[in-house]
């Protein structure tokens, strides 16, 4: 059984840094084709990916935040890391990591809603 | 980046069909997977690869896709099928992009 689980602060401050962790059980990313993703989710709005990272090292991130997400393994900890720079108020979202294997983000962690403020 | 058009709602009786549109440029040369949201809930993974579904999944589900349009089918709609839908696709630098969302109203 594959389970996930997102943790990190539930409050951040304007400029701040967040750093997210995904622990994770049930696969290992070092398993060829697998990989997990962060998706994030504003109170009432949709869906919207950020990063993801493959067993192989392979990164991806939205193109319209790749200068602010750096998405890191550690595989022998079951660990995915996200860190975003420059938070802002319109950053407030449930942060979900999933993970990934050729048929789409399945399972998904239970999320964990950050705010932004001052 | 890669735009996915969902209406945002879609109302259904109870026993009745519920088709979730997801349009994109020539989607129907993409794999489309389906993700259910309840209130509250993480998405769930519904309907993978435009029309299979994942272990545990009733068959009530079922998903098609084809030229700029993808669908997902919910047949003989129940109360516990009032959720969010998302439609995502990997778009041609293999990044993912989610639709933006249907609510499905049971009546």
């Amino acid at each position: 059984q594959i389970t996930l689980k997102e943790s990190g602060p539930t409050l951040v401050k304007p400029t701040q840094t967040l750093t997210l962790t995904c622990t994770f059980s049930g696969f290992s990313l070092s398993t060829s084709g697998v990989g997990v993703g962060w998706i994030r989710q504003p109170p009432g709005k949709a869906l919207e990916w950020l990063a993801l990272i493959y067993w192989n090292d392979d990164k991806r991130y939205s193109p319209s935040l790749k200068s602010r997400l750096t998405i890191t393994k550690d595989t022998s900890k079951n660990q995915v890391v996200l860190t975003m720079t420059n938070m802002d108020p319109v950053d407030t979202a449930t942060y979900y990591c999933a993970h990934e294997h050729f048929t789409g983000f399945d399972p998904w962690g239970q999320g964990t809603l950050v705010t932004v403020s001052s | 980046s890669y735009v996915l058009t969902q209406p945002p709602s879609v109302s259904v009786a109870p026993g009745q069909t519920a088709r979730i549109t997801c349009g994109g440029n020539n989607i129907g040369s993409k794999s489309v997977h389906w993700y259910q949201q309840k209130p509250g809930q993480a998405p769930v993974l519904v309907v993978y690869d435009d029309s299979d579904r994942p272990s545990g999944i009733p068959e009530r589900f079922s998903g098609s896709n084809s030229g700029n349009t993808a669908t997902l089918t919910i047949s003989r709609v129940e109360a516990g099928d009032e959720a969010d839908y998302y439609c995502q696709v990997w778009d041609s630098s293999s990044d993912p992009f989610f639709g933006t969302g249907t609510k499905v109203t049971v009546l």
